[in-house]
């Protein structure tokens, strides 16, 4: 159990440009979840995939953002056109779903820097 | 819809003194309760959560959280704090009739141990 793991740590983009994040979950599980956390603020909800199929987004998730469980393994969070608003710690979990209320595991998240 | 309220964005204690972290919910049904520690630059670990049963939750570390459901609070609390503790302490629920367990976290609690 390697745990959670987010790639990069740390991205520094220009406004407008857009940046793509990566999320590898605790093999074998089936639920992944991102949550974004702004300075001084606990994490926000985004969105949730359960294997490969996103089965919920908060309204937080504009269109500029998307979000991809391809293989039901690993995840991708994009977001186009990038805006200093959106300068935050993107944070992914997962989770194994076996009834009642699973922990989920959080990876050490990366942190977005909009200039 | 949930929220969580922690009462206290910093709190600072002297070593081997009691820690007390506040935490008051607000949901339509009893939810699943949780409290996850982050340190810098870090991602969330979960200390403890209480889901069903006993309303007494002993976690990682020492801690432990009390489940009052007429005063719908869920505060954390520690016999004598180290140094160690340290860190952003954030509360959160999930509804346990929504079958994505999503959390809603608090603003987080800011724990500073003084030598």
């Amino acid at each position: 159990d390697t745990g959670v793991s987010q790639d990069p740590r740390h991205k520094i983009t220009k406004r407008g440009q857009n940046v793509t994040f990566r999320c590898d979950p605790i093999s074998e599980h089936n639920r992944l979840y991102w949550y974004r956390q702004t300075l001084g603020q606990g994490p926000e909800f985004l969105t949730y995939f359960q294997n490969e199929a996103q089965l919920e987004k908060s309204r937080l998730l504009s269109d500029r953002f998307s979000a991809e469980r391809p293989k039901g393994s690993f995840s991708t969070l994009e977001i186009q056109r990038t805006e200093q608003g959106d300068s935050a710690m993107y944070l992914c979990a997962s989770s194994l779903v076996s009834g009642g209320s699973a922990t989920q595991y959080f990876g050490p998240g990366t942190r977005l820097t909009v200039l | 819809a949930q929220s969580v309220t922690q009462l206290g964005s910093h709190v600072s204690v002297s070593e081997g003194a009691l820690v007390l972290l506040r935490c008051n919910y607000s949901s339509s049904v009893p939810p699943y309760l949780f409290w996850y520690v982050q340190y810098p630059n870090q991602g969330l670990q979960l200390l403890l959560k209480y889901t069903t049963g006993a309303t007494l939750v002993k976690g990682i570390n020492g801690f432990e959280a009390e489940f009052k459901k007429s005063e719908t609070s869920f505060h954390l609390t520690k016999p004598s704090a180290h140094m160690s503790d340290a860190a952003e302490y954030f509360c959160a629920v999930s509804d346990p009739n929504n079958a994505g367990n999503m959390l809603t976290f608090g603003g987080g609690t800011r724990l500073m141990v003084k030598p």
